[in-house]
């Protein structure tokens, strides 16, 4: 079984400063992982993922996750953030071999402030 | 075009009562799912189909039965609703393969309110 700690329910932050969202998973085996993004009154929709190869995986809107094994670690980073960036922040696992679902995370909520 | 799409998006109903949320996933995928969120924001799986089959149940009542007439819809319902019944239902749908990894697609979610 895999499960996700997100260990911040909430990150505020003046615009146009650099943020981190941080996120550990445990599994016995080896994991895809997600970040979803959820705005106010709306689903949740895939921001990054990783799958393989290049531990350093990109958004369109300039955010970016970096997969560390070594420390179970994927946590989501953007340089400069905008007011619109406020949004519930999930990340996600699963099993890469096998069927196995996504195992959420509790979110961080980024409250982007001017 | 909306690739899954729930209806309805709002539901204010009375205890007790029997009510039904429909989804639709125009993307061709094999899998659906229902999940639901809480008041603390925090999702968790319900149910999950695979062509139609019934592919995961979790420690959901019995009150809750989701029903997949073909593998583009899944609906629940949902019969003799609680207060703790309110909350966020997402579904959402994937379609395994390597290029995706199983990655979610989730509908804009039905708020159901019990009074």
């Amino acid at each position: 079984a895999q499960s996700v700690t997100q260990l911040d329910s909430q990150v505020p932050v003046f615009e146009e400063a650099p943020v981190e969202l941080r996120c550990n998973y445990s599994s016995s085996v080896s994991v895809y992982l997600f970040w979803y993004v959820q705005y106010p009154n709306q689903g949740l929709q895939l921001l990054l993922k990783y799958l393989s190869g290049s531990t350093l995986v990109e958004s369109i809107n300039g955010f970016e996750a970096e997969f560390n094994k070594s420390q179970t670690s994927f946590h989501l980073r953007k340089p400069s953030v905008h007011i619109s960036d406020t949004a519930e922040y999930f990340c996600a696992v699963r099993m890469n071999s096998g069927y196995s679902t996504l195992t959420f995370g509790k979110g961080t909520m980024l409250l982007v402030s001017p | 075009d909306t690739a899954v799409s729930q209806t309805p998006k709002y539901l204010v109903t009375q205890m007790g009562n029997d009510k039904s949320i429909k989804c639709e996933q125009n993307l061709g995928h094999d899998t659906m799912y229902w999940y639901k969120q809480d008041s603390k924001k925090f999702l968790k799986i319900m149910f999950s189909y695979n062509n139609k089959e019934l592919i995961i149940n979790e420690t959901v009542p019995n009150r809750f039965s989701p029903k997949s007439p073909d593998k583009a819809h899944l609906n629940l319902h949902i019969n003799s609703l609680e207060l703790g019944d309110s909350a966020v239902y997402f579904c959402a749908s994937s379609q395994e393969d390597r290029g995706t990894a199983g990655e979610l697609f989730f509908g804009e979610g039905s708020r159901l309110t019990v009074l």
